[in-house]
């Protein structure tokens, strides 16, 4: 069946780099677009970007500057990427596939809790 | 980008009543909209895609339709279990953008 799951480093520095890892059993991502949507504390959801099934990305008009979304197909993997955090971008960091169709988020990981302090 | 406006922010409803949440959509989508809902503390889950078509597994009195750039989801003769977060998703375009959120109470 399809799982997904998130791995992040739980803290990070302001102005550093974080590095989120997905990892997908139940499908390829090959067949599948991935999506990495985002919840800081006590607000609501916000889309961050996919990569989709051919390797293509697309990102959040507010984030596509120090956002970058890749995948190692071989591993079921995908990774995010994000620079120059600040404390706004404490988040639960979520990935979710559209596995059913194109054009919507069946299927989630738990999230993994990102905590930005200086 | 897209804008999506959800409306109500909160609600309390009785376990009685039709509660209806709404997405206005600063533009035509299509019906590329889909609907979650969010316990505390979980992953979101999804209720309905296309505009209309129900989930694997969501219980039938969930539904969804669209008025022009208007889509609601109807929750008919809710349960106690359907309380959580509910969210839209537009999904005709990238950016794909959520509406800000519906806290639902069941009293």
């Amino acid at each position: 069946q399809v799982q997904m799951k998130e791995t992040g480093p739980g803290l990070v520095q302001t102005r550093q780099t974080l590095s989120v890892t997905c990892t997908v059993s139940g499908f390829s991502l090959s067949s599948h677009g991935v999506h990495w949507v985002r919840q800081a504390p006590g607000k609501g959801l916000e889309w961050m970007g996919v990569i989709w099934d051919n390797g293509s990305t697309n990102y959040n008009s507010a984030l596509k500057s120090r956002l970058s979304i890749s995948r190692d197909i071989s591993k079921s993997q995908v990774f995010l990427i994000m620079n120059s955090l600040q404390t706004d971008d404490t988040a639960v960091y979520y990935c979710a596939v559209n596995y059913g169709g194109y054009w919507y988020l069946d299927f989630w990981g738990p999230g993994t809790m990102v905590t930005v302090s200086s | 980008d897209i804008q999506m406006t959800q409306s109500p922010a909160s609600l309390s409803a009785s376990l009685e009543e039709i509660v209806t949440i709404t997405c206005k959509a600063s533009q035509d989508i299509d019906d590329y909209l889909s609907w979650y809902q969010q316990k505390p503390g979980k992953s979101p889950q999804l209720l309905i895609y296309d505009a209309t078509s129900l989930a694997d597994g969501v219980p039938s009195r969930f539904s969804g339709s669209r008025f022009g750039t208007q889509y609601s989801l109807k929750i008919n003769r809710p349960q106690v279990d359907d309380s959580g977060i509910y969210y839209c998703l537009q999904n005709y375009i990238t950016p794909w953008t959520f509406g800000g959120g519906t806290k639902l109470e069941l009293k």
